[in-house]
């Protein structure tokens, strides 16, 4: 069975410095895709990266960059000079890509960007 | 980005009664939509897969004579908590996807509902 795992629940970075937010995933499945995802406290869900499991290169979206290690199964996400608007719960996710693209979370990590 | 709406934002009913929530994906056809649940401080849990035109494919051990999920179009499917308890009270999340100019097959999230069960 897939499964996700987040094991910081709750994370602190001073405003300015870069934070890494882990992610391990367990998967039977050659092909699927890993995501991350912001959810700030009005409940609506932010895609931030993607990246597929046959991408060689690390994804980067602005600020953030995904540290993918396909051998190790990790997606760790990586903000850089975090902001005040940073602080929320950010979910590691990653879609099946055989019987309907089904997508699984993990926990959460939930991110205090301090001033 | 494509464009998911849910309605109700916010809904609280009596205990007993029934909720539909609908889900639209707005600018795209959506042949799958996923429906969430995620109570307080907690991930995101997958009820259910709905694919347009046929049944829903619910996860392991959600009830799907308690929750109802229909999905008639492209654009729209709904999901109904039949005789709400306050243990159902929780964010409803929707998401769909789009076959067709997905390059990584993502899924595009609802703003929720939040259902509280008086």
């Amino acid at each position: 069975a897939q499964k996700i795992t987040q094991t910081q629940p709750g994370m602190f970075v001073q405003e300015k410095e870069a934070v890494t937010l882990d992610c391990t995933y367990d998967t039977s499945d050659q092909s699927y895709g890993l995501f991350w995802y912001k959810q700030p406290s009005s409940g609506e869900m932010i895609f931030l990266i993607y990246q597929g499991s046959y991408d060689e290169q690390n994804a980067t979206e602005g600020r953030y960059s995904l540290n993918f290690q396909k051998a190790r199964k990790s997606a760790n996400l990586v903000i850089s000079a975090s902001q005040l608007g940073d602080s929320a719960m950010y979910f590691c996710a990653m879609r099946e890509d055989t019987g309907g693209f089904k997508t699984i979370f993990g926990a959460g990590t939930r991110l205090f960007v301090k001033a | 980005g494509a464009v998911v709406s849910q309605h109700p934002s916010r809904v609280i009913c009596k205990s007993g009664t029934s909720v539909k929530i609908e889900c639209r994906s707005l600018d795209f056809q959506a042949t799958t939509m996923f429906w969430y649940r995620q109570f307080p401080k907690q991930s995101l849990m997958l009820m259910a897969t709905s694919n347009e035109g046929s049944k829903a494919t619910y996860e392991q051990g959600v009830e799907k004579d308690k929750f109802l999920i229909n999905h008639a179009s492209l654009t729209l499917s709904t999901l109904t908590v039949t005789s709400a308890h306050p243990e159902d009270s929780s964010f409803y999340i929707c998401s769909a996807r789009s076959p067709t100019g997905n390059r990584n097959n993502e899924q595009f999230f609802g703003p929720g509902t939040r259902l509280t069960v008086l």
